[in-house]
C-alpha cells in the first residue's frame, strides 16, 4: 500500500547543529508540504514544493530549508537549530492539480533542541 | 489575509452528549474548508470537506458540518458522543490559487470526554 512516512519519530538535538528531517512518500504525489505543530499554534506551514526542483516559503520558513530532487522525497534541514524549532513536524503530500484537497498525513517527528 | 479562528481551546462533553465544535474563517473568495482530527500521538485524519454545493456535509464517524456564508462559519457536529472521540480537532480552509494550494489551519480544539 502506498503511504508516506517520516524519520525519525523522535529527535534530540544540540542548538547549533545541523539537523534534517525525512519524508518520503510511496504516493506518486506532486505535491508535498511541512507544517509544525505547536501548542496554542495550530499547525503552520513551513515550506512547500509542487514538484521537482520546485521549493517555496510558507509562513514560518526562517531557520528553514528544503530541496526536491525526486519525486517521492522532500527532506527538512534546520541549518543551526535553535530552542524555538523544538515542536512536532508533519509532512504531507497530495496529488497534483488538487490544491488544498488529497492531503495525506505523516506521524510526524518530535524534535527537541536542547 | 486568510484565517481561521477556533474560539474553544478546550472542550469537555459527557459521553453520550451532543457535541458542536465552532470555526470560523476568513477568504476572500469561495471558500474550501476542512475538518481534520488528532489522536494523541498520530497524525492527522480528515474528517468532512467542503467546497460547493449542500451546505451540510456528511463525514465519517458519525460527524457533520454546516457552511453558513453569512456567519463565515463552518462549525463541527456529533449528536451523540463517544470516548474515542477524544482527540484535537482543527478547521482549515484551503489557500487555493489556480491549480495548487494548501491548508491554512486554526488553531485547534481540545476535546474531552467524560464518561
Amino acid at each position: 500500500d502506498a503511504e508516506i512516512t517520516q524519520s525519525p519519530r523522535h529527535k534530540i538535538t544540540e542548538t547549533g547543529r545541523q539537523v534534517t528531517l525525512a519524508c518520503h512518500q510511496t504516493w506518486n504525489h506532486n505535491n508535498m508540504f511541512w507544517y509544525r505543530q505547536d501548542l496554542g499554534h495550530g499547525l503552520r506551514l513551513i515550506h512547500y514544493s509542487y514538484g521537482v526542483q520546485d521549493t517555496n516559503k510558507g509562513e514560518v520558513s526562517d531557520g528553514y530549508s528544503v530541496s526536491r530532487s525526486n519525486t517521492e522525497d522532500l527532506p527538512l534541514t534546520l541549518e543551526s537549530a535553535a530552542s524555538s524549532q523544538t515542536s512536532v513536524y508533519f509532512c504531507a503530500s497530495s496529488p497534483a492539480g488538487t490544491g488544498p484537497f488529497g492531503y495525506t498525513f505523516g506521524s510526524g517527528t518530535r524534535l527537541t533542541v536542547v | 489575509a486568510q484565517s481561521v479562528t477556533q474560539p474553544d481551546i478546550h472542550i469537555t462533553v459527557s459521553e453520550g452528549a451532543s457535541l458542536e465544535l465552532r470555526c470560523n474563517y476568513s477568504y476572500g473568495a469561495t471558500p474550501y474548508l476542512f475538518w481534520y482530527v488528532q489522536s494523541p500521538g498520530q497524525g492527522l485524519q480528515l474528517l468532512l470537506k467542503y467546497f460547493s454545493g449542500d451546505t451540510l456535509v456528511q463525514g465519517i464517524k458519525g460527524f457533520e458540518a454546516e457552511f453558513k456564508r453569512s456567519q463565515s462559519s463552518f462549525n463541527l457536529r456529533k449528536p451523540s458522543v463517544h470516548w474515542s472521540d477524544a482527540a484535537e480537532y482543527f478547521c482549515a480552509v484551503g489557500d487555493y490559487g489556480g491549480s495548487q494550494g494548501n491548508l491554512i489551519f486554526g488553531k485547534g480544539t481540545k476535546l474531552s470526554v467524560k464518561p
